[in-house]
């Protein structure tokens, strides 16, 4: 059964600051199917990176996304307030057929 | 734009039935998978299951004896239904459509609703 961990748990930054997220696989998951969200209290997940390393539409070009196999990683480059939530990794392909990472937190320093 | 609207009983008794239903509008059902994720509170996502616009579903197996996921192309909605349930089912549900294709990844999502089981 494939598990992702998300490091760190909780991130703690300033407004203007780098942002580096971990998102770590115990098997190895095809880059074509790693995909990113950010989440705000009270609101629905929004699609930020799909296929590893391709931002969704509207999405800002401070936010990046790399990695393969195993290792996968988040950054966004500069964090605007409107920034600060919780981010997830997902696969899919493995069994469990789809995952969640269970969320790093970014929140205000 | 396809818009999902998710709709069912805010309460449900444990041992009961939870019963949701997604109304898609703005677009087509056909050719695309359609899942059921949750949240629970303080915690992450977890994916429910999904079907494809054909019927064929399939789950999460923590709940695989539990859940069934349909889909009605002609009435453009989905459906859960997620049997004997816990408090441990307590969560905001959210219904969610993968992209065309070979895309394994949510690009649309409904707003979710908290359903909470408690007697």
């Amino acid at each position: 059964e494939i598990v992702l961990t998300q490091s760190p748990g909780t991130l703690s930054l300033s407004p203007g600051e780098r942002a580096t997220l971990s998102c770590r696989a115990s098997q190895s998951v095809s880059s074509s199917y790693l995909a990113w969200y950010q989440q705000k209290p009270g609101q629905a997940p929004r699609l930020l990176i799909y296929g590893a390393s391709n931002r969704a539409t509207g999405i800002p070009d401070r936010f990046s996304g790399s990695g393969s196999g195993t290792d996968f990683t988040l950054t966004i480059s500069r964090l605007e307030p409107e920034d600060f939530a919780v981010y997830y990794c997902q696969q899919y392909g493995n069994s469990p057929l789809l995952t969640f990472g269970p969320g790093t937190k970014v929140d205000i320093k | 734009q396809v818009q999902l609207q998710e709709s069912g009983p805010g309460l449900v008794k444990p041992s009961e039935t939870l019963s949701l239903s997604c109304t898609v509008s703005g677009g087509s059902m056909s050719g695309y998978y359609w899942s059921w994720i949750r949240k629970p509170p303080g915690k992450g996502l977890e994916w429910v299951g999904h079907v494809y616009s054909s019927g064929s579903a399939n789950y999460n197996p923590s709940l695989n004896s539990r859940v069934t996921i349909s889909v009605d192309t002609s009435k453009n909605q989905l459906s859960l239904k997620l049997r004997s349930v816990t408090a441990a089912d307590t969560a905001v549900y959210y219904c969610a459509r993968m992209g065309y294709g070979d895309v394994r990844h949510f690009q649309v999502w409904g707003q979710g609703t908290l359903v909470t089981v408690s007697s």
